[in-house]
């Protein structure tokens, strides 16, 4: 099993439609939870960071379900430059001598492309 | 503020030639990394440098990578020789010590022939 899986869609949805991207990963130790994006042949960016809470940034929901250990990101409204692939990340926890710092493990993404 | 710099941009070699590639990281960045991007996957951490110590490199094929950050700043990732396999974009990132930000470089795209 992957530790980080994604649907790789790709999605493709009209301006204005609302899109849900959902992730699992395998490894109930991990201490932190991220979405990136990246745009066509440049390198991912942090889109934001996701919370037990629940985390909200302008039309980017995002959620994180640790009993299922589970991911969510929810666009709302979709703007043309959207369309990129967006990447769930996950930290895990450092390893039992300290010496490393949680790495980031990668989904594969998943491609969204958003028409007129 | 300037951003990760990588170079080269673009190379393409032939199978069993070796080939090095550079990185320079945000200014104050303790933190370096070296990613490996296969077509249609995610970033796979290949090594991390907390200054110039090395602090996971258990993802590194170690018969024919290699990396150094000797002044604890800029670094060197090399591949020797290189397979078909391991065509990839290379990403460098960097972070401040601690901090879970990730910042990444433009990469370097490999074509091995």
């Amino acid at each position: 099993r992957k530790e980080v899986e994604q649907d790789p869609g790709p999605f493709n949805v009209p301006e204005g439609a609302t899109v849900a991207f959902n992730c699992t990963y395998s490894n109930s130790a991990s201490q932190s939870f991220f979405w990136y994006r990246q745009d066509c042949r440049k390198e991912p960016k942090l889109l934001m960071s996701v919370y037990s809470s629940g985390n909200e940034d302008g039309r980017f929901t995002a959620q994180l379900n640790r009993a299922s250990q589970y991911i969510s990101l929810l666009i709302r409204d979709s703007k043309l430059s959207d369309s990129a692939t967006y990447l769930c990340v996950v930290k895990g926890s450092p390893n039992a001598g300290g010496t490393s710092y949680g790495k980031l493990t990668f989904g594969q993404g998943t491609i969204l492309t958003v028409h007129p | 503020e300037a951003g990760v710099a990588q170079s080269p941009r673009y190379k393409i070699i032939e199978k069993r030639q070796s080939v090095a590639f550079w990185c320079n990281p945000i200014s104050g960045h303790a933190t370096l990394y070296w990613y490996q991007q296969i077509l249609g996957q995610g970033p796979k951490l290949l090594i991390q440098f907390q200054n110039n110590g090395v602090v996971d490199d258990s993802q590194l094929p170690k018969d024919r990578f290699s990396a150094e950050r000797l002044k604890g700043v800029d670094s060197t990732l090399k591949i020797q020789p290189a397979k078909l396999e391991d065509s990839a974009v290379y990403l460098c990132a960097s972070s401040l010590l601690f901090q879970e930000t990730q910042y990444f470089g433009p990469g370097t795209r490999l074509l091995v022939l």
